[in-house]
C-alpha cells in the first residue's frame, strides 16, 4: 500500500519567516492534495498536482511535484499568524484519498 | 464544489452506546468517504460508500463496529458501535469534488464530528 510521510513533523517559525514542508511518497503519484487543516476543524483544500515538474501558487503559498513524482514540497513565503495549523499531503490511490502523517505550523509574532 | 453538511459536530458518549454520524450533500456523488482522525493524528480512511452496494472497508475496520449506510446520492450515515474510549476521534466524510467541465476542486471534506467517549 502507498505511504505519505511528512516533515517535518511540527514547525514553529517566526512571522515572516519563509518555511517548506515535504511530502514523499512510497509509490509514484498520480494526484497530490495539500491541505490546511485548523485545529479541530475541517479540511480546506490549497491545491492539487498531477503532472510531474508541476508547481502552483496561490498567494503566498507555492507547491511543487518533482519530476519523479514521488516528492512534493509545499513552500510558504513571509509566513504570517494565519497560517498557523496543520498541512496534510494527500494521494490519489484507487480513487480514495490516502493521507500523509501531517505538519503542525505554529507561526509566532 | 459541493457542500457538506454534517451532524452531529460534537458528541460525548458513554461507552457501550452508539453514535450515528450523518453526512448530507448538496449534489449528487458517486462515491463518499469517512474518515477517522485520532488525537494529534492525520487522516484514516475508513471506508468508501457508494450508493446501492455495502461499502468497502480499509483494513483494520469492519462492518460490525462501523456499519455505513448509503441510502442515495446525497446522503450517507456512519454509525460507531459499541464505542470504547478508543473510538475517540474527529469523524469526518468526504467527496470527490468534480465540479463543471471536470474542474478539480480537491476532495471536499464535512467540517468533522468530534467524538468524546466516557
Amino acid at each position: 500500500s502507498q505511504e505519505l510521510e511528512q516533515s517535518p513533523q511540527s514547525l514553529i517559525v517566526q512571522e515572516g519567516k519563509n518555511l517548506t514542508i515535504n511530502c514523499t511518497s512510497s509509490k509514484t503519484l498520480y494526484g497530490l492534495y495539500w491541505y490546511k487543516q485548523k485545529y479541530g476543524e475541517g479540511l480546506i483544500f490549497l491545491m492539487m498536482l498531477q503532472k510531474g515538474g508541476e508547481e502552483k501558487s496561490h498567494e503566498k503559498i507555492t507547491a511543487k511535484l518533482d519530476e519523479k513524482k514521488q516528492q512534493s514540497s509545499l513552500h510558504i513565503t513571509a509566513s504570517q499568524p494565519s497560517h498557523a495549523g496543520i498541512y496534510l499531503c494527500g494521494a490519489d490511490n484507487s480513487d480514495k484519498l490516502i493521507f500523509g502523517t501531517g505538519t503542525r505550523l505554529q507561526v509566532f509574532p | 464544489s459541493a457542500v457538506i453538511s454534517q451532524k452531529p459536530s460534537r458528541d460525548i458518549c458513554q461507552r457501550g452506546t452508539s453514535l450515528t454520524i450523518q453526512c448530507q450533500v448538496d449534489s449528487q456523488v458517486t462515491m463518499m468517504f469517512w474518515y477517522r482522525q485520532q488525537p494529534g493524528q492525520s487522516l484514516t480512511l475508513i471506508a468508501t460508500a457508494n450508493q446501492g452496494s455495502e461499502a468497502t472497508y480499509e483494513s483494520g475496520f469492519v462492518i460490525d463496529k462501523f456499519p455505513i449506510s448509503r441510502p442515495n446520492l446525497t446522503f450517507s450515515t456512519l454509525t460507531v458501535s459499541n464505542m470504547s474510549p478508543e473510538d475517540s476521534s474527529i469523524y469526518l466524510c468526504s467527496v470527490e469534488g468534480w465540479g463543471q467541465g471536470k474542474i478539480n476542486y480537491g476532495y471536499t471534506f464535512g467540517s468533522g464530528t468530534r467524538l468524546t467517549v466516557v
